[in-house]
């Protein structure tokens, strides 16, 4: 069954520390990984999307890995904001003609002054 | 650009009472889908649209109906409102055309419609 699992649920850091989440994925055949934000009452907004030959992806203090041979991702927030806090969900695409979207459940990071 | 509208924002309803929740995007994107998002579950896929006319069921269609008759409009509308369908829901949309390199293009979303039923 095609699955995205994130870890932690839940996380609290303090202002200017770094953090790292992460994503594993069971979706067969893989097309490409995105991870997006989603601030408290608004839409999900795009940060990084990684296709299959890609290790590494930066935007900003974001920055996503993928290992697609343990079908694991991560995403690591560098020197973090306050405006960092919020849900940070992880999604695949297969690769088959659906352009079907699996979501993970999200990461609620809280970032405290 | 407005990107991906979404009206009302919030919206109470009794059970059985039906509604037409609104999806406008201004991009001229092709294909248009409707999200709902329950606490601790991913985003789940109710119905979509690849153009005007053309429809299709998602993962939890049950209880929903859409039509396109525009590019721009995709409404989502509850025939007869349960408790089992408080949720937010999301309308989003992208450009079926592929970005160099093949990339998909990005998906964009709306800022959402938070639906509770007594």
């Amino acid at each position: 069954k095609n699955q995205v699992e994130q870890s932690p649920q839940s996380l609290i850091i303090l202002e200017g520390k770094n953090c790292t989440l992460q994503c594993n994925y069971t979706v067969s055949p893989f097309s490409n990984l995105r991870w997006y934000k989603q601030d408290t009452g608004r839409g999900p907004v795009s940060l990084t999307i990684m296709t299959f030959s890609e290790n590494t992806k930066s935007n900003g203090r974001y920055t996503a890995t993928l290992d697609a041979d343990t079908k694991q991702s991560s995403l690591h927030i560098t020197a973090s904001q306050l405006s960092d806090s919020a849900s940070y969900i992880c999604v695949v695409r297969a690769g088959d003609s659906s352009y079907k979207l699996i979501f993970g459940s999200g990461t609620r990071l809280l970032v405290r002054p | 650009n407005a990107g991906v509208t979404q009206t009302p924002k919030f919206q109470v309803l009794k059970t059985g009472q039906s509604m037409t929740l609104q999806c406008a995007q201004d991009m001229n994107h092709e294909y248009m889908s409707w999200y709902r998002q329950d606490p601790g579950m991913g985003l789940r896929l109710i119905h979509y649209s690849v153009g005007a006319g053309i429809t299709d069921q998602g993962e939890v269609p049950n209880g929903y109906n859409v039509s396109r008759s525009t590019t721009e409009d995709f409404p989502l509308r509850l025939l007869s409102a349960a408790p089992s369908q408080t949720s937010v829901y999301f309308c989003a949309s992208r450009s079926p055309r592929p970005l160099a390199g093949g990339r998909d293009n990005e998906q964009f979303f709306g800022p959402g419609t938070r639906l509770t039923v007594l």
